[in-house]
């Protein structure tokens, strides 16, 4: 298996754009996260989907930020519109039902993005 | 609400020499702890868990965790570092109360292993 698939790896865009981030989690795994990493505030989480309906979106925060899981295989995150504090790395993370530890989970590599 | 602390923003130990990354913890029940390593420009990397039983818990590449209930603690440890430890690292806390609730993470110990 492929792991975890986010892209793109890095955006770069400008205050006010539309950004969409995306995320392929690995197959048969049936929750998916969506996290921020920043200095300051560490690893946060912003929302977790369970069989593709969003359980927890607290952590999501501002109206700006949304996100979506059309089926099994796919997920966005979208930010509109963006601006400079929302410049992070984002993580999306998956786990399975089936290692008996649904906290175990499975990074990608991230989106690294940038707001000018 | 739960939370996790790690007082050390760096640990720096020598190679061969046995390390300590300290987490503690706070939660209103039993806990789930776990520790995961961040190698650069990557994901997070599951290293161990403990859930209950032994306080003493093994896990990928060598490393170990110590859980103490009466100082809320969970110190990641190895008994002799190597280079390639180098790495930013998560402990993390799941509340065991109720259904599927979320982990929360550390804010991270950086780790520097000097030859």
């Amino acid at each position: 298996d492929a792991g975890v698939i986010q892209s793109p790896r890095h955006e770069v865009t400008e205050m006010g754009q539309e950004v969409t981030l995306r995320c392929k989690p690995i197959s048969g795994h049936d929750y998916l996260f969506w996290y921020r990493q920043t200095m300051m505030r560490g690893l946060e989480l912003l929302i977790y989907f369970n069989n593709n309906v969003p359980i927890d979106d607290s952590g999501m925060p501002e109206d700006r930020f949304s996100a979506k899981m059309p089926n099994a295989s796919f997920s966005t995150l979208k930010i509109q519109p963006s601006e400079p504090r929302d410049s992070a790395v984002y993580f999306c993370a998956s786990s399975s039902p089936w290692t008996g530890l649904k906290e175990k989970l499975f990074f990608g590599s991230g989106t690294q993005l940038s707001v000018l | 609400a739960q939370s996790v602390a790690q007082p050390e923003d760096q640990v720096n130990v020598a190679e061969g020499n046995p390390l300590t990354v300290k987490c503690t913890y706070s939660v209103s029940g039993n806990p789930y702890l776990f520790w995961y390593v961040q190698y650069p420009n990557r994901g997070l990397q599951f290293l161990l868990k403990y859930i209950t039983g032994d306080n003493l818990v093994k896990g990928s590449y060598g490393f170990e965790a110590e859980f103490n209930k009466s100082q809320t603690s969970f110190h990641l440890k190895k008994p002799s570092a190597l280079v390639s430890d180098s790495a930013l690292y998560f402990c993390a806390v799941r509340d065991r109360i109720g259904g599927y609730q979320k982990v929360t993470f550390g804010i991270g110990t950086k780790l520097q292993v000097i030859p």
